[in-house]
């Protein structure tokens, strides 16, 4: 099973920052990576896949990156509707599995 | 409106069994794989099952295979998840998604809590 470690666990920030979010996989996923955000509850809303591709109707303001086991999610300026929990998931292998996920905090 | 709409959630007793369905609608149900997703109360999310589009193939979380049975039915555009043996840590909303590099659509869940 491939395992996904996010960090940080927790991010506390101000509106209007740049935040960068991390997402590990234990091996190769290629770019069969996707992140979502879900507010408390929420159910979970889909952002972003194959690591870059913005899904429809997400800001521009959310950007993913990287490929085999190393990702990233940036949102560029902070909106006081992004802080959610944000999940990074791999479609590259069965069992499919999901990160545990970060918190934002407004700071 | 592309949805997915879950019912069947509720009060179970350890070792009971429950089914859960998911109604499609406003998309081509035969063109996609579907899955079940949980989440336990507080907790992160957990991919249970996968179907393949015509039901010929199936795949399990460790966690619930043998217990759990997903299956659909093309012809009226549901999908199935049938809970045996269920355990107390089980309980969680089980979301019914569209499988499309990921899952890109989700239904609101319904909530199973298995307790005595």
């Amino acid at each position: 099973e491939i395992v996904l470690t996010q960090s940080p666990a927790t991010l506390s920030v101000s509106p209007g920052e740049r935040v960068t979010l991390s997402c590990r996989a234990s091996q190769s996923v290629s770019s069969n990576l996707a992140w979502y955000q879900q507010k408390p509850g929420q159910t979970p809303r889909f952002l972003i896949y194959n690591a870059a591709t913005r899904a429809s109707g997400i800001p521009a303001r959310f950007s993913g990156s990287g490929s085999g086991t190393e990702f990233t999610l940036t949102i560029s300026s902070l909106q006081s509707e992004d802080f959610a929990v944000y999940y990074c998931q791999q479609y590259n292998n069965w069992p499919y599995t999901f990160g545990q996920g970060t918190k934002l905090e407004i700071k | 409106e592309v949805q997915l709409v879950e019912s069947g959630g509720g009060l179970v007793q350890p070792g009971g069994s429950l089914r859960l369905s998911c109604a499609a609608s406003a998309f081509t149900f035969t063109s996609f794989r579907m899955s079940w997703v949980r989440q336990a109360p507080g907790k992160g999310l957990e991919w249970v099952a996968n179907i393949k589009e015509d039901g010929s193939e199936e795949y399990y979380a460790d966690s619930v295979k043998g217990r759990f049975t997903i299956s659909r039915d093309n012809t009226k555009n549901s999908l199935n998840l049938q809970m045996n043996s269920l355990r107390a840590e089980d309980t969680a909303v089980y979301y019914c998604a569209r499988v499309w590099n990921g899952l890109d659509v989700w239904g609101q869940g319904t909530t199973v809590t298995v307790s005595s």
